[in-house]
């Protein structure tokens, strides 16, 4: 298994500011994942974290909006840029680790933008 | 490759009620199932998985759910619901978590 740790857990932001989100593992992962769950809504994936390069988006989403950095294999960083308010959501990071491709989430980062 | 559906969007039972949330796969080589839970206000956490062995796998808080490789089923059950089960449910074609099942269980 997988122990996910984010921070902050919480926050309030003003538009048209960003905020980055950090997220580490307590073991050594190959993949890691953003996702976002807007009020009311299911999980929507962001992103996948590579270590070593790019990012990969899911259809939707950009790097200048959502850059994310995979510096090693249990950490990973997500900045949500020039917020507003539509941007008020839970953001989640998971991460892929033991038998059967597991997926392990983190508690999440609550972030309202007012 | 291998997909995921469910097909209950809202389900509303009584406590003490059985249930029974349908997950059907289409399968396409390695097998691996799963079912998470959201309870209000909380993350997400994994119930319960399958990706080999016994087909009737034992999750936390009584769950249970059983790989039927004949009905590509993966249904999740639970003989005696309680209302602090009242929570979002989803069973995950991989990474994609689909809009879940919501149980509410009336006392």
């Amino acid at each position: 298994s997988a122990v996910i740790s984010q921070k902050p857990s919480r926050d309030i932001c003003q538009r048209g500011t960003s905020l980055t989100i950090q997220c580490q593992v307590d073991s050594q992962v190959t993949m890691m994942f953003w996702y976002r769950q807007q009020p009311g809504q299911s999980l929507t994936l962001i992103a996948t974290a590579n270590q070593g390069s790019e990012a990969t988006y899911e259809s939707g989403f950009v790097i200048d909006k959502f850059p994310i950095s995979r510096p090693n294999l249990t950490f990973s960083t997500l900045t949500v840029s020039n917020m507003s308010p539509e941007d008020s959501s839970i953001y989640l990071c998971s991460a892929r680790a033991g038998q059967g491709n597991t997926i392990y989430f983190g508690e999440g980062s609550w972030l309202t933008v007012v | 490759a291998q997909s995921v559906s469910q097909h209950n969007h809202h389900v509303i039972l009584s406590e003490a009620a059985s249930l029974e949330l349908g997950c059907n796969y289409s399968y396409g080589g390695t097998v691996n199932l799963f079912w998470y839970v959201q309870y209000p206000g909380q993350h997400l956490q994994l119930l319960l998985k399958y990706f080999s062995g016994d087909p009737l796998v034992k999750g936390i808080k009584g769950f249970e759910a059983e790989f039927i490789k004949s009905k590509f089923s993966f249904n999740l059950r639970k003989p005696s619901v309680q209302w602090s089960d009242t929570a979002e449910y989803f069973c995950p074609d991989k990474l994609i978590f689909g809009t879940g099942t919501r149980l509410q269980v009336f006392p």
